[in-house]
């Protein structure tokens, strides 16, 4: 039972340098999310998909794009990494309409 | 484990004992509250949730009490264990909106055996 799954954990890059967070869901939810993680900052929602074919903006969604690509998974990709990009990513899902979330375990990104 | 302890506030108790953490919430339009756990290393994990037209719930060890009129949220947990050592979070979700969920910044929890 996977829940949610997260990959990769780790990741350095370089300013400038591109990459994916892919995030899969195993529980049939229509509701996707991705979140940053910054010390003293809470949890802070960068984009969020209610259903598949769907994606909306969050809070902090600059610098970021988004990709539902079925009901299981939802990506996270940075163009351009900057080291404000610095951060720990969750990805998380949910029955549509409730505050019951399911988290990943976490991608922990160093943009240097 | 993850850094979020820092800049966090902080309680500290004996195991055995009841702990209570506190939430403020600023936002009046706000009609459903949540309680998450996070340990170190791992992802949020719901506690508990509370709608608006109540002012409390309870589950296994957990309460949580609503005060709209002070906008303010509490967790209780009964006899506390050292496995309930972590960061809480509360989170509030706007009356009209199913997604957004708005998080405060966390209480670091830690019990003493």
């Amino acid at each position: 039972n996977a829940g949610v799954t997260q990959t990769p954990k780790f990741q350095v890059l370089k300013t400038g340098q591109s990459m994916t967070l892919q995030c899969a869901q195993d529980m049939n939810h229509n509701s996707m999310y991705w979140y940053r993680q910054d010390p003293g900052m809470g949890l802070r929602l960068i984009y969020y998909s209610a259903s598949e074919g769907t994606t909306d903006k969050g809070e902090v969604p600059n610098g970021y794009n988004v990709s539902r690509l079925n009901k299981r998974e939802f990506s996270l990709r940075l163009e351009s990494a900057a080291p404000s990009q610095t951060s720990v990513y969750f990805c998380a899902s949910s029955t549509e309409g409730t505050g019951e979330l399911f988290f990943g375990e976490g991608s922990r990104l160093t943009v240097l | 484990g993850e850094n979020v302890g820092l800049h966090l506030p902080t309680l500290s108790v004996q195991e055995g004992d009841n702990s209570i953490i506190n939430c403020a919430y600023s936002n009046s339009a706000s009609d459903y509250f949540i309680w998450y756990k996070q340990e170190s290393g791992k992802g949020p994990q719901f506690i508990i949730d509370i709608r608006s037209n109540m002012d409390k719930r309870q589950g296994q060890r957990v309460t949580v009490l609503l005060n709209k009129t002070v906008k303010h949220l509490s967790l209780q947990i009964a006899a506390t264990q050292p496995g309930d050592s972590a960061v809480y979070f509360c989170a509030e979700k706007e009356g009209g909106s199913n997604y957004k969920l708005t998080f405060g910044k966390g209480t670091l929890l830690t019990v003493n055996p």
